[in-house]
C-alpha cells in the first residue's frame, strides 16, 4: 500500500521579502521556547530562543514572538536570503522538572533567487 | 569547540546484523540526547541522559535498541538485531545544562536492507 509520508507545511518566498514562520504549542506550562533550523543533510541549529517572561526577541535577522494566550511561537525572518531555506522546528521545554525539549513537526522555508 | 561528534556519518548493514552508534558529547555538556529522524515520524526522542544517568528512555521502540553513557564524554547506542524499519538519521545532542537549548551532532544516516 501507499506510505504516508510526513508533509511537512511548506513557505515559499522571493528572496528579499520578509518570513513568518508559525508553530503552535501544546504545554501552557512551557517556559522555555527554541528555534531550530535544519539544512539539508545537517542536525538541526539553534537560532533563537525566548523564556515565557518575554513576548518578544531579536537576534540578526530574526525575531521570535511568543503569544502565551493562544499558545503560539512565531519565527520572523527579514530580508530572506537562499541560505535560509532549510526545514525550521519549533521546540518547547515544559518545565516543571521536564527537561526534555519537545520538537514541532517543522516548516519548509524554500527560498527563490 | 568541535561540536556533538557523532560515527559512523554512514552504515549501510543487513538485516539482522548489529548495529553500533557512537557520540561524544561537548565537553561540559551535561544531558545527551538521541533523536531518531525519519520522514514518517519526524524528529522523535529515543533516550535522555543527565550526568550519564539515564532519565527517560520511553522513546526507546523496543528491547532491540539500547543505549549505555559509560562516561560524561561517550555514548553509545546500539540495534540488536537490526531491522530495514530501523532506516533512518540518528542524531545525538548535548546540552550544558538541564533545561537548556539542545546542540545537534551532524547525524548517522542508518540504512538496514
Amino acid at each position: 500500500g501507499e506510505s504516508v509520508g510526513l508533509h511537512l507545511p511548506t513557505l515559499s518566498v522571493q528572496e528579499g521579502d520578509n518570513s513568518i514562520i508559525n508553530c503552535a504549542y501544546s504545554n501552557s506550562a512551557s517556559d522555555y521556547f527554541i528555534w531550530y533550523k535544519q539544512e539539508s543533510g545537517k542536525g538541526p541549529q539553534f537560532i533563537i530562543d525566548i523564556r515565557s517572561n518575554m513576548d518578544k526577541r531579536q537576534g540578526q535577522r530574526v525575531t521570535v514572538l511568543l503569544n502565551k494566550t493562544v499558545k503560539h511561537l512565531s519565527l520572523q525572518i527579514a530580508a530572506t536570503q537562499p541560505g535560509d531555506s532549510a526545514v525550521y522546528f519549533c521546540a518547547e521545554n515544559s518545565g516543571g522538572g521536564s527537561y526534555i525539549p519537545t520538537f514541532g513537526r517543522g516548516t519548509s522555508l524554500i527560498v527563490h533567487p | 569547540d568541535a561540536g556533538v561528534i557523532q560515527s559512523p556519518r554512514h552504515e549501510v548493514t543487513e538485516m539482522g546484523q548489529e548495529v553500533t552508534l557512537r557520540c561524544k558529547p561537548i565537553s561540559g555538556h551535561n544531558s545527551l540526547f538521541w533523536y531518531r529522524q525519519t520522514m514518517m515520524r519526524g524528529l522523535e526522542l529515543l533516550i535522555y541522559f543527565n550526568n550519564n544517568v539515564p532519565i527517560d528512555d520511553s522513546g526507546m521502540p523496543e528491547d532491540r535498541f539500547s543505549a549505555k553513557m559509560p562516561n560524561a564524554s561517550f555514548s553509545t547506542l546500539k540495534i540488536q538485531p537490526s531491522e530495514p524499519r530501523d532506516s533512518a538519521v540518528y542524531f545525538c545532542a548535548s546540552s550544558p545544562l538541564q533545561g537548556d537549548r539542545v546542540f545537534f551532532g551532524p547525524g548517522t544516516r542508518l540504512t538496514v536492507l
